[in-house]
Order: structure tokens, then sequence, then C-alpha cells
């Protein structure tokens, strides 16, 4: 595997469900982060995670729950979601934060809550 | 006033074309300007980053900054089919506490 991997691709789940999305980085960086991309709104930080440090929480709902186990892996806890969280999610990862202008992002994990 | 404007397009344009995209900000902070690829269905590609102001070129792909005008370009030239994506732009400011600040993107088709 190279590069930013997210699985799983695609997530339909319900109101009161609980699951996990997960990235993982093949690239040897420090920081990663976590994007909500939804149709015509510009990309939104959810959190930013630097040598497994939380650095960011960007005003996201607690139903949100992020997870950094070492500076490879990232996990995004969901529970009991709304149907406006649908959307693309985004895993991104940096060398460290000093450099966040050049991210590497994975394909994503397209959810639907319905 | 959005803090970075984007025209959302769509850009339609034939095989062989010189394509400008484009993106104002209000932000004098910036500093990154970094020029992203999206092709559907997967997630943002970095094309390139420029720091500060000037012109950076990779093979087809030429990125302006204008930070006197609050205004960066990406030129694409002999454009491609396969160009066909939505291209976003992301800046920042210098510092550890900096977070991207991205446009909505534009969608653009290059047509054989």
């Amino acid at each position: 595997e190279t590069g930013v991997t997210q699985t799983p691709r695609h997530l339909v789940m319900g109101m009161t469900n609980k699951k996990s999305l997960k990235c993982e980085q093949h690239l040897g960086h420090n920081a990663m982060y976590w994007y909500k991309q939804s149709a015509k709104k510009p990309l939104e930080l959810m959190f930013v995670y630097n040598f497994k440090e939380q650095t960011e929480n960007n005003s996201v709902p607690s139903r949100f729950s992020p997870e950094c186990p070492n500076s490879s892996h990232l996990f995004l806890h969901l529970h009991t979601l709304q149907p406006e969280d649908s959307a693309l999610y985004l895993c991104a990862s940096s060398q460290d934060i000093d450099r966040n202008y050049e991210q590497y992002f994975g394909p994503g994990t397209r959810l639907t809550v319905t | 006033q959005k803090e970075v404007e984007q025209d959302p397009g769509p850009l339609s344009v034939p095989e062989g074309a010189i394509v400008s995209l484009n993106c104002t900000y209000s932000n004098s902070a910036f500093q990154y300007f970094m020029w992203y690829r999206q092709y559907s269905r997967k997630g943002p590609e970095l094309l390139m980053y420029t720091y500060s102001s000037g012109n950076k070129e990779d093979g087809r792909f030429t990125a302006q900054v204008d930070k006197s005008s609050k205004y960066i370009s990406l030129f694409i030239r002999d454009s491609q089919p396969s160009d066909s994506a939505t291209y976003l732009c992301a800046m920042s400011r210098t510092g550890t506490a900096s977070k991207l600040t991205f446009g909505t993107g534009t969608r653009l088709q290059v047509t054989l």
C-alpha cells in the first residue's frame, strides 16, 4: 500500500448506529487530518493530530470522536449521527503541522446517514 | 465575504486549449498557495504549492500568485480530457497554528 488509504470507501448507517472510519498513511508523516467535504461547500477541517497529539478540534459535534493511536493511523468514531452528516470524509497527512501546506489526501469515505 | 472565492464552473474547453483557473482571497496573511485536483469519487491530489508571490511551473501546469491583488491562478497548457476534474485552491498562513482554507472548487471539462 502506498500513500494514504481509507476504509471503508462507502458506509450507510442509521442514526442510532455506531461505526468507525479508518485512515492509514504510508508516507512516514507525523501530522494527520480529518476533513468533511459536502457538495458545493469548501473542505471543512475537523481534527488535526501532530505526533499523535490532538492540536485542533474545529468545533466539531461530540458525535464525532477521533482517535490517533500512532502517527500512521487515524480513526473517526461515529455515534448517533444526523442526516446532515452525510458527506465525503477525507483523511490527509503531512510531514508535520509546520508543513501543512503539503498535505496528501486519501480517497475518502462516502458516508450516508439514513 | 468568504475568505477564498472560486468560480464553481463548470468550465468547458476543447482539447489542446490553455485553461486558466483562478481564486481570489481576502486574508493578506496567507503565504502558502496550493492547487489540488480532485477526480470524481476520489480524494484531492496536490498539484503544486507556492510560497508568497511569483510563478511556479511543473510540466503543463503553471501556478501564479499576485499578492498585491490577492489573486492566484493555475494555467494548464495543452489541456487533455484526462485533465477533466474539479480543481481546488487552498491557502494558509505560516506558523503551526495555521490551517488550510479551501475554495469550493472549479469543475473543468476538457472535450475531444
